[in-house]
């Protein structure tokens, strides 16, 4: 059973950093693109950022550029999300997701259950 | 950038009739890259369409995407009571790279 599972969240003060990290489990994790997708409160859906099955390529929003940095271990079967520069505008739910199929863009077939970030002072 | 608006906001209607959600893009966008989620409340959204008309494992064949180019239509034949929710399109768009969803339509009981 495919698994995915998000850490890492919580409280932190605008301008701060903050690293997410997503286990995953039941699925051969260097054969995926990986993804983190984000919800602010009461809103839709922000798809923040993307890495190839070896991080070789990696794209982001542009609202993150140059504050966020996405990363996997594939040894470890994991993925992360490196925050830095907070802003309020930032809080949200964080989503880690996994492409349908791993030979070509299926959507999001899988999904973790988020984990809330909150940038306040 | 593409950008996708989704009309209605909001869709009123009862159990067993049918909904039409629209999705409309700025610029066209090829079908392989149209997928629609459903999300509850307090849930991680689920994946319903991918390719804009293929079903993704366990959906239930009432759940239908259609569309090309520049307008995509997901439909539910007949709604179940678990079926109320807020769905979301998304499109994938290689230049710039980015996955764009649109704003989403809440499918609400009348």
């Amino acid at each position: 059973e495919v698994q995915l599972v998000e850490s890492g969240g919580g409280l932190v003060q605008p301008g701060g950093s903050l690293r997410l990290s997503c286990a995953a489990s039941g699925f051969t994790f260097s054969s995926y693109w990986m993804s983190w997708v984000r919800q602010a409160p009461g809103k839709g859906l922000e798809w923040v950022a993307n890495i190839k099955q070896d991080g070789s390529e990696k794209y982001y929003v542009d609202s993150v550029k140059g504050r966020f940095t996405i990363s996997r271990d594939n040894a470890k079967n994991s993925l992360y999300l490196q925050m830095n520069s907070l802003r309020a505008e930032d809080t949200a739910v964080y989503y880690c997701a996994r492409d349908l199929y791993y030979d070509f863009w299926s959507g999001y077939g899988y999904w973790g259950q988020g984990t809330l970030v909150t940038v306040s002072s | 950038e593409i950008v996708l608006t989704q009309s209605p906001g909001t869709l009123s209607l009862s159990p067993g009739e049918r909904a039409t959600l629209s999705c409309r893009a700025s610029q066209s966008v090829s079908s392989s890259y149209l997928a629609w989620y459903q999300q509850k409340p307090g849930q991680a959204p689920r994946l319903l369409i991918y390719g804009a008309s293929s079903r993704a494992t366990g959906i239930p064949d009432r759940f239908s995407g259609s569309g090309s180019g520049t307008d995509f239509t997901l439909t539910i034949s007949r709604l179940e009571p678990e079926d109320f929710a807020v769905y979301y399109c998304q499109q994938y768009g290689s230049s710039p790279l980015a996955f764009t969803f649109g704003g989403g339509t809440k499918v609400e009981i009348k």
